[in-house]
């Protein structure tokens, strides 16, 4: 597609559930990166993925968080019995493997744990 | 230290004003640099890129010092449509770090 895609765009839930949060990267981008975004913090990188590769994981707050990319395209960020601390915009990014422009951004998920 | 720091601001100046961000990384093997700019709700979005003989893109100018490990991000004739949060952003080896930014108003 033209740009990242993530959905849903907002997600409330209960402390507790499970979250499925998804992103669609630019087409032909081979890396994809989660971070997240506090209220009134900075953006709190989580996990990357390049092509084949294992991928990154020493962001992930707690185990309670996992990700996976299938087909080296569309990511998933999965939040395990959710906490009201896990509340905040999850944000996906992507780039071409050797990419010096930056990042492109989805616009987000935010989360709400209630 | 934190790996990217910057003042939080924020920032208030009149259109049509000169305003300065600075920042400091702490990682020398530091590769590549970019402001970011963030508004209000949004995703961040690439700004411009810095390189170390500086750069200039329109009002916008960037500079990067390696010895000192700063970078700056100079707006000439502030517009009411630059008030955003301007994050400074660094990368080495690992994914792209982001400072917590500083946040610009513009009055008119």
């Amino acid at each position: 597609g033209a740009g990242v895609s993530q959905s849903p765009s907002n997600k409330v839930t209960e402390k507790g559930k499970d979250v499925e949060l998804r992103c669609d990267p630019i087409s032909g981008h081979t890396a994809l990166y989660w971070y997240r975004q506090s209220l009134g913090q900075g953006l709190e990188f989580l996990i990357y993925f390049q092509g084949n590769s294992a991928p990154d994981k020493s962001g992930l707050p707690s185990d309670r968080f996992s990700a996976e990319r299938t087909g080296g395209s569309v990511s998933t960020l999965t939040i395990q019995r959710t906490q009201q601390e896990d509340s905040a915009v999850y944000l996906c990014a992507s780039s071409r493997r050797r990419d010096t422009y930056g990042y492109t951004f989805g616009s987000g998920t935010r989360l709400t744990v209630v | 230290r934190k790996e990217v720091e910057q003042d939080p601001g924020p920032f208030n100046v009149p259109e049509g004003a000169t305003v300065a961000f600075n920042c400091t990384y702490s990682n020398s093997a530091s590769q590549s640099f970019f402001w970011y700019r963030q508004d209000c709700r949004k995703e961040p979005k690439l700004l411009m890129s810095v390189y170390s003989s500086g750069n200039e893109d329109g009002r916008f100018t960037a500079q990067l010092n390696r010895a000192s490990q700063y970078i700056s991000l100079l707006i000439r004739d502030s517009k009411l449509s630059d008030s955003a949060t301007y994050l400074c952003v660094v990368k080495g080896n690992t994914p792209l770090v982001f400072g917590k930014g500083t946040r610009l108003s513009v009055i008119a």
